[in-house]
């Protein structure tokens, strides 16, 4: 059983559209995330959620909106999509506090806008 | 910015060499905590080792901590094929309660040759 799980893997669309990515975590932790990783490797938080409730947003325009409906869902939707979205976005989970085990990752979503 | 920095950027050894990674960190934090990245896969949890911590193992790992310097190292004995991929140093702020988040180094990616 995948702990976190994202999909899809692969989203390839156009600029101007609108996407969705959704992330699901069995681990029952209290707090999820969004993160960015740019072809450079760099990884960068966008969003954090714990119990439903927006804790962090790091300074991420108004076109990417996460919704979490219940602790164990962390979905981006991404509006007006830009050639510079194109990266891949990993959700993660942790116990509240970031717990003594560290976060767990999904396996990324490449998103290519062209 | 606050993303730490990792040396060296890449890293080729031959199987059953050590391998060591240093990272360097901007402000205090809680925690440290290391992880290993495959090609076109998502972040798995390596180690973490606490701010009053000074060196932790695992297995064939071995983290050092040195907060006056603001410094760690992971050090990977009897390299493996399969320990090819990439290597984060994350921090932890630790802001208290559901706020914290981890900032990744820029990343070392090690080539293990057969």
């Amino acid at each position: 059983d995948t702990a976190v799980s994202q999909t899809p893997k692969y989203l390839v669309t156009q600029m101007g559209n609108d996407k969705s990515i959704k992330c699901e975590q069995n681990l029952g932790h209290d707090t999820m995330y969004w993160y960015k990783q740019d072809s450079k490797k760099f990884l960068k938080i966008m969003f954090s959620y714990n119990n439903k409730e927006l804790i962090i947003n790091e300074t991420v325009p108004n076109r990417f909106s996460p919704k979490s409906p219940d602790k164990a869902h962390l979905n981006l939707h991404i509006n007006s999509l830009e050639l510079g979205d194109s990266a891949v976005y990993f959700c993660a989970s942790s116990q509240t506090g970031g717990g003594i085990y560290g976060y767990t990752f999904g396996s990324g979503t490449r998103l290519t806008v062209v | 910015s606050q993303q730490g920095e990792e040396d060296p950027q890449a890293l080729s050894i031959q199987e059953g060499e050590n391998a060591t990674m240093n990272c360097s960190y901007k402000t205090s934090i809680n925690n440290l905590q290391w992880y290993r990245q495959n090609s076109g896969r998502g972040l798995v949890h390596l180690i973490l080792i606490r701010s009053n911590e000074r060196e932790k193992h695992s297995g064939r790992l071995r983290v050092t901590l040195d907060t006056s310097k603001k410094s760690s190292s992971l050090l990977i004995t009897a390299s493996r094929a399969a320990d090819t991929a990439s290597y984060f140093c994350a921090t932890d702020k630790g802001y208290g309660g559901a706020t914290n988040k981890l900032i990744f180094g820029t990343g070392t990616l090690l080539a293990v040759q057969p």
